[in-house]
């Protein structure tokens, strides 16, 4: 089964710096998809960023980017100039096709100016 | 125009109640899926369907029912409500493909 793995409860930046978010995955699996949600206090889940394993290029989206380390199983989040809309939960999700999302248990962020 | 859109966005309701929650997609997506947030916020599937029919059935108590009129609508029906019911209940669609899955702005249900 596969398993994702956060180990970063909460984290705290100041506005305008950059943060890495970590995230592990347990798989067998060779074709899979990860994905970085955001879910600000409105609840709203929010899809940030997507890769597909198959890729080695590490997807990005204006200011967030990831590190994926395939043979490690790791795929950190990094958010450049971190904004105060950025406070929200992050949960890491991997998907195999044809099936759920499994997600992490999330880490909260919090940017303050 | 929201993609996935689900009524009511908060139920509270009595133990022992039967509530509904209900959850239309106009994103043309074949799969559907109920998650389930608990109180630690920890996110988990529940059930999902595939063009109308049920493909992941996880450990969820009897109580809890799903129904697909058609691939555009995802009902949940819940019989006789317990206080370990009380979490957030998302709905949510994917293309066929791995394209992740695009949520709804959940329901907050309460047994009291």
């Amino acid at each position: 089964a596969q398993t994702v793995t956060q180990s970063q409860p909460e984290m705290s930046v100041q506005e305008a710096e950059t943060v890495t978010l970590s995230c592990t995955y347990d798989t067998s699996e060779n074709n899979y998809y990860l994905f970085w949600y955001k879910q600000p206090p409105s609840r709203q889940m929010i899809l940030v960023i997507r890769q597909e394993a198959y890729k080695q290029q590490n997807a990005t989206e204006n200011r967030f980017s990831v590190n994926f380390q395939k043979a490690a199983k790791s795929f950190s989040l990094k958010i450049s100039d971190s904004q105060l809309g950025d406070t929200a939960m992050y949960f890491c999700a991997f998907m195999k096709p044809g099936t759920a999302l499994i997600f992490g248990k999330g880490t909260t962020l919090s940017v303050s100016s | 125009d929201t993609a996935v859109s689900q009524t009511p966005k908060y139920l509270v309701t009595q133990m022992g109640n039967d509530k509904s929650i209900k959850c239309e997609q106009n994103l043309g997506h074949d799969t559907m899926y109920w998650y389930k947030q608990d109180s630690k916020k920890f996110l988990k599937i529940m059930f999902s369907y595939n063009n109308k029919e049920l493909i992941i059935n996880e450990t969820v108590p009897n109580r809890f029912s799903p129904k697909s009129p058609d691939k555009a609508h995802l009902n949940l029906h819940i019989n006789s409500l317990e206080l370990g019911d009380s979490a957030v209940y998302f709905c949510a669609s994917s293309p066929n493909r791995g394209g992740g899955a695009f949520f709804g702005q959940g329901t907050r249900l309460t047994v009291v």
